[in-house]
């Protein structure tokens, strides 16, 4: 049971590219969030799916994309990364009272 | 405009000791505050939670009160060990667009520092 698992651990990705987050949980959660973690700014929501097929934006969406095809996975995208989107950006599942992390990935922008 | 806030970015205590972590926060709507705890290259860990409608919650070492009318709750850990040094997050939920989704609101974090 690994629980909740990301990929990659960490980035390096020059100004305009473009690269997919994956998220992957095997406890059979409906809900699924994207948060990003920067200093001096707590966890902030970028996007959550309430199922399958389903998304819905969170407070700070601009820039990101995602897609939940499957419920045990939750990709972010980032189409034209710029460096504001350099931070650590951290999975979850899980309903909203309890929810089960992932290890983060650490994403530098330059 | 943090509505959730943890003014102590640190803290040291003694093994054994008891360790205090506070929380305030600004929004009288908050209907359920969790804490969550955090190793360095983790992602966060549940760890105790309450009800807006309870004024305390007990789990073993862990103690979390919850003071209404003052927006305040506070973080027990009695008695302090050192693999409870890490960062504690104070989080609190809330209705989110218009319906019957509701979200996080996340504290900065408090950095527990326990020595032996």
């Amino acid at each position: 049971n690994a629980g909740v698992t990301q990929t990659p651990k960490f980035r390096v990705l020059k100004t305009g590219q473009s690269m997919t987050l994956l998220c992957a949980q095997d406890m059979n959660h409906e809900y699924m969030y994207w948060y990003r973690q920067d200093p001096g700014m707590g966890l902030r929501l970028i996007h959550y799916s309430v199922g399958e097929g389903t998304t819905a934006k969170g407070e700070v969406p601009d820039g990101y994309n995602v897609s939940r095809l499957k419920k045990q996975n939750f990709l972010l995208g980032l189409e034209s990364a710029a460096p504001s989107q350099t931070s650590v950006y951290f999975c979850a599942s899980g309903w909203t009272n309890e929810q089960y992390f992932g290890p983060g990935t650490r994403l530098t922008v330059t | 405009d943090q509505q959730v806030k943890q003014n102590s970015p640190s803290l040291s205590v003694q093994e054994g000791r008891i360790s205090i972590l506070n929380c305030d926060y600004t929004n009288s709507m908050f209907d359920y505050f969790l804490w969550y705890k955090k190793y360095p290259a983790e992602g966060p860990t549940f760890l105790i939670s309450i009800s807006s409608i309870k004024d305390k919650n007990e789990d073993g070492r862990f103690t979390v009160f919850l003071n209404k009318s003052a927006k305040h709750l506070s973080l027990h850990i009695v008695p302090s060990q050192p693999g409870d040094s890490a960062v504690y997050f104070c989080a609190a939920r809330a209705l989110y667009n218009a319906g019957n989704n509701r979200k996080l609101i996340w504290g900065l974090g408090t950095s527990l520092a326990v020595n032996p």
